[in-house]
């Protein structure tokens, strides 16, 4: 089975909240992540990545943290905008090493209320 | 500077045709990706080209599949005898070299669907 992510959960937010996507994954030789934005008819987009040595890292309205211990990955985003409404995908190395070889989970589909 | 062009958009194939899906990286780029996703599922990796030669295609089934990234010209991935549990999304990416720190940039993607 999916070793990234779970079914594709659903999470409603009102306009100016954080948002919190969670993803799980359970390979321990995994050494980089990454969070894609994919709007519908479109294809994934880049938001953040991290590597294994970090715990945290920031960019524009976005934070991701990595938990190595019980191997949990959470995007949040700050002041959420409709124009964050989106499936948010996580993506692991499995590899370690070959960062081409991406494994996605299955998806949060994040809705932003006005 | 045009992003990753796949064509067509849309795709639809009865059961048995062949099914041609292209991919023209962004420029600059010479490393080329391919993922298949499924109704509510994450992209799966597929192959990884470079021009003239395929890196791994560990994510392509054996059969029917195949794909190229020639000299000149858009990479082809080539579906042959169709069948309904093909019709997925079908996305490329690209991205300048196939080291680390390489973001990969997707197209939009070719959504096949096979009657």
């Amino acid at each position: 089975g999916e070793s990234v992510g779970l079914h594709l959960p659903t999470l409603s937010v009102q306009e100016g909240d954080n948002s919190i996507i969670n993803c799980a994954y359970s390979n321990s030789a995994s050494d980089y992540f990454i969070w894609y934005k994919q709007e519908s008819g479109k294809g994934p987009q880049f938001i953040i990545d991290i590597r294994s040595n970090m715990d945290k890292r920031q960019g524009q309205r976005v934070t991701v943290l990595l938990n190595k211990t019980v191997k949990h990955l959470s995007l949040q985003i700050a002041a959420t905008q409709p124009g964050d409404s989106a499936v948010y995908f996580c993506a692991e190395n499995r590899d370690g090493g070959s960062n081409y070889k991406l494994t996605f989970g299955k998806g949060t589909l994040l809705t932003v209320n006005p | 500077n045009a992003g990753v062009m796949q064509n067509p958009r849309h795709l639809v194939r009865r059961r048995g045709q062949e099914a041609r899906l292209r991919c023209s990286p962004m420029k600059g780029h010479s490393h080329v990706y391919w993922y298949r996703q499924l109704p509510e599922e994450g992209l799966k990796f597929m192959v990884y080209l470079q021009k003239e030669n395929i890196i791994d295609e560990s994510g392509m089934p054996k059969e029917r599949f195949s794909a190229e990234f020639p000299k000149e010209g858009p990479s082809i991935l080539r579906i042959q005898q169709v069948v309904r549990g093909d019709s997925a999304a079908y996305f490329c990416a690209s991205s300048p070299s196939g080291g680390e720190d390489n973001e990969q940039f997707f197209g939009p993607g070719t959504r096949l669907t096979v009657l």
